[in-house]
Parts: structure tokens; C-alpha cells; sequence
């Protein structure tokens, strides 16, 4: 069955520090896709970054990048250089790729950046 | 970036009243998405669609429950009758395709069942 785990409920770092969320996935797939989300105190869903299970590079983008250990299910989010409005939950989400749509989310982590 | 338009942003509603909530897709996405979260936990997908059909439910999206997309314009969650338990907010997604492009959610429907 098909499972996103974030086992971290909530972080606290100084900003301009750099931090790590983690977030194990499960799946009979052999191809699948994994995203990161933001929520905001708003409410409004930002996505950040993804990675597409055949690729072995980690992806990055700006200061948001992956650690993606396929043998391990792993998926970690690496924020360096944290600023004050990342303050937010993150979420980690899984779409499979056997043609199902659904985006199978994390139960999230709450970020706070503190100055 | 584009954006996905959600209307209302707040409802409350009578348990076993009708409510519509309205979505404004990204324009040229094709694929639509409904997402129920219950106060301070994850997203649960509730349904997608496609071309006028529904193409894929959860165990959530109950019998009350209803999408359509009629002439290209809202695309809408319907709940007839609502129940208490339908309190929570209610996230539209859209893509572009079903194969590997990204998700752009709108901000949310709070809708309140009392």
C-alpha cells in the first residue's frame, strides 16, 4: 500500500542556519514521483521541488534541495540559508506512476525560523 | 505563476443543505483535483478528473459527493446533503497532463457544517 511518513511534527532552527526534514515513502511502483510542499499560515499550498524516481541526481532548486536515497525509501528536504518566512508546514507527497493521480501526502512538519 | 482561483474562501452551511464549491483551473490544465484537509492534518485526495469524467475516487468522496466542469467553466465540488464530518477545507488542484507535471493548488474552501 502506498504510505508517506514524516515522523519529525515540528522543528525549530536560527535562521541562516540550514536544516533537514525527512520523509519515507512506500511502494510497490518501480516508478514514482515525490514533491515537496509548503503551507503557510494562510493556508495556501506552495510547491517547492520534486523528484522523479529514475533520476539519480538529487534535485535542487534555489536553496531547496533533496536528499533522495531510493534503496532506503528516503526522500529528505535540505533548506539552507533559512530565512524567517519559511516558517510554515512542510509536506511530503508521493504520486505513483501506474497511472494513478492521487497524490499521497505526509502528515507534515511544522517549520519555525527564528531570528 | 498561474494560478488555481477558488470561490468561496469561507462557508458555513446547515448540515443537510446543498453547498457548491467553485474552481478556477489554471487555463490550459486539463486535469482537476479535489483535496479534503481536516484541521491540522495532511491532505486526503478525494477525486480527479478528466475530459468530463471522473477518472479516479477515494473512499472519502462519498455517494453525496459530485464533481462536473460543464462548458469549460467552474470546475465544482458538489455535496448534497452535507454532514458534520464534511467540516474541513477543501483544496482544487490542477496539471497540465497525467504523467509527470506539477500540481498548482488554489488556496482553499473552509466550509463549516453546523
Amino acid at each position: 500500500a502506498q504510505k508517506v511518513t514524516q515522523t519529525q511534527t515540528s522543528i525549530s532552527v536560527v535562521e541562516k542556519t540550514t536544516v533537514t526534514m525527512d520523509c519515507v515513502y512506500e511502494t510497490r511502483d518501480s516508478s514514482y514521483f515525490l514533491f515537496w510542499y509548503k503551507q503557510t499560515a494562510s493556508g495556501e499550498i506552495v510547491f517547492l521541488i520534486r523528484q522523479d524516481s529514475y533520476k539519480k541526481e538529487n534535485a535542487t532548486v534555489g536553496h531547496y534541495s533533496l536528499n533522495f536515497q531510493k534503496p532506503k525509501s528516503s526522500i529528505g528536504l535540505i533548506i539552507t540559508a533559512t530565512q524567517i518566512e519559511d516558517s510554515a508546514v512542510y509536506f511530503c507527497a508521493m504520486r505513483e506512476g501506474s497511472g494513478s493521480w492521487q497524490l499521497i501526502f505526509g502528515s507534515g512538519t511544522q517549520l519555525t525560523v527564528m531570528p | 505563476g498561474p494560478k488555481v482561483l477558488q470561490i468561496p474562501s469561507h462557508q458555513i452551511i446547515d448540515m443537510g443543505q446543498m453547498v457548491t464549491l467553485n474552481c478556477d483551473p489554471v487555463s490550459n490544465h486539463l486535469y482537476f483535483y479535489w483535496y479534503k484537509q481536516i484541521l491540522g492534518q495532511q491532505m486526503e485526495f478525494l477525486v480527479n478528473f478528466y475530459n468530463g469524467k471522473v477518472m479516479e475516487k477515494s473512499k472519502l468522496f462519498k455517494d453525496q459527493f459530485s464533481v462536473e466542469r460543464p462548458d469549460g467553466s467552474y470546475f465544482t465540488l458538489k455535496i448534497q446533503p452535507t454532514a458534520l464530518e464534511d467540516s474541513a477545507v477543501y483544496f482544487c488542484a490542477s496539471s497540465r497532463d497525467s504523467s509527470n507535471s506539477d500540481y498548482t493548488f488554489g488556496s482553499g474552501t473552509r466550509l463549516l457544517v453546523i
